[in-house]
């Protein structure tokens, strides 16, 4: 059975700070590793990833897949309580589907 | 970039009653619809793929006849609840797969959400 999970569940940490967020993956047909955030409403893409090893960077936020020990990381530095969401770590198939973990709950603490 | 709306973005109804849920791509033609469901404190779960022109693929587990899916243009999807209880109430978000934009993936767009409460 196809799955992502996604590590740690919940996570509350000062303003300032690193945070690491993990993803592992156990698929067939992977396409690509894909990071959301979501707010209140649907998710918002951040970040695809097909080859291991290299990182993506967005601002404060960078990225990258191991596709051999299949996980990927999603790092957010200088954390701001802007940051505060779910982020959801997913699964893109060849065929197009999408398959989800069940994200990390950042919390932010002014 | 591209848009996607979903109408309306709140709905309450009485068990019993059907919903329907539109899904539409605003600025760009869409070969594929998804849609999806999510529960408080849950994940985004596939519920079906819905394809311009042909019937929708559902995931094991959701029922097709309890969820009825059209994708009548490139442009739009909707999604029906029929007879909705009070355990559909969730969140229901779409998302729309371009068509012929540029780049090596065939990236999904995600409408707003819907949330469904069936008292």
């Amino acid at each position: 059975e196809d799955k992502v999970v996604q590590s740690p569940l919940s996570l509350v940490v000062h303003e300032g700070d690193t945070v690491t967020l993990n993803c592992s993956y156990e698929v067939t047909n992977f396409r690509s590793l894909l990071w959301y955030k979501q707010e209140k409403k649907a998710p918002t893409f951040l970040f695809m990833l097909t080859s291991s090893g290299i990182e993506k960077k967005s601002g404060r936020l960078s990225s990258i897949l191991d596709k051999k020990e299949l996980f990927s990381i999603l790092n957010i530095t200088a954390t701001q309580t802007g940051d505060s969401a779910i982020y959801l770590c997913a699964v893109s198939f060849l065929d197009d589907k999408i398959i989800f973990g069940k994200g990390t709950r950042l919390h932010i603490l002014p | 970039g591209a848009v996607v709306s979903q109408h309306p973005s709140r709905v309450i109804c009485k068990s019993g009653t059907s919903v329907k849920i539109e899904c539409r791509s605003l600025d760009f033609q869409a070969t594929t619809m998804f849609w999806y469901r999510q529960f408080p404190k849950q994940s985004l779960m596939l519920m079906a793929t819905s394809n311009e022109g042909s019937k929708a693929t559902y995931e094991q587990g959701v029922e097709k006849d309890k969820f009825l899916i059209n994708h009548a243009s490139l442009t739009l999807s909707t999604l029906t609840v029929t007879s909705a209880h009070p355990e559909d109430s969730s969140f229901y978000i779409c998302s729309a797969q371009a068509r012929g934009l540029a780049g090596p993936y065939n990236e999904q767009f995600f409408g707003p959400g819907t949330r469904l409460t069936v008292l």
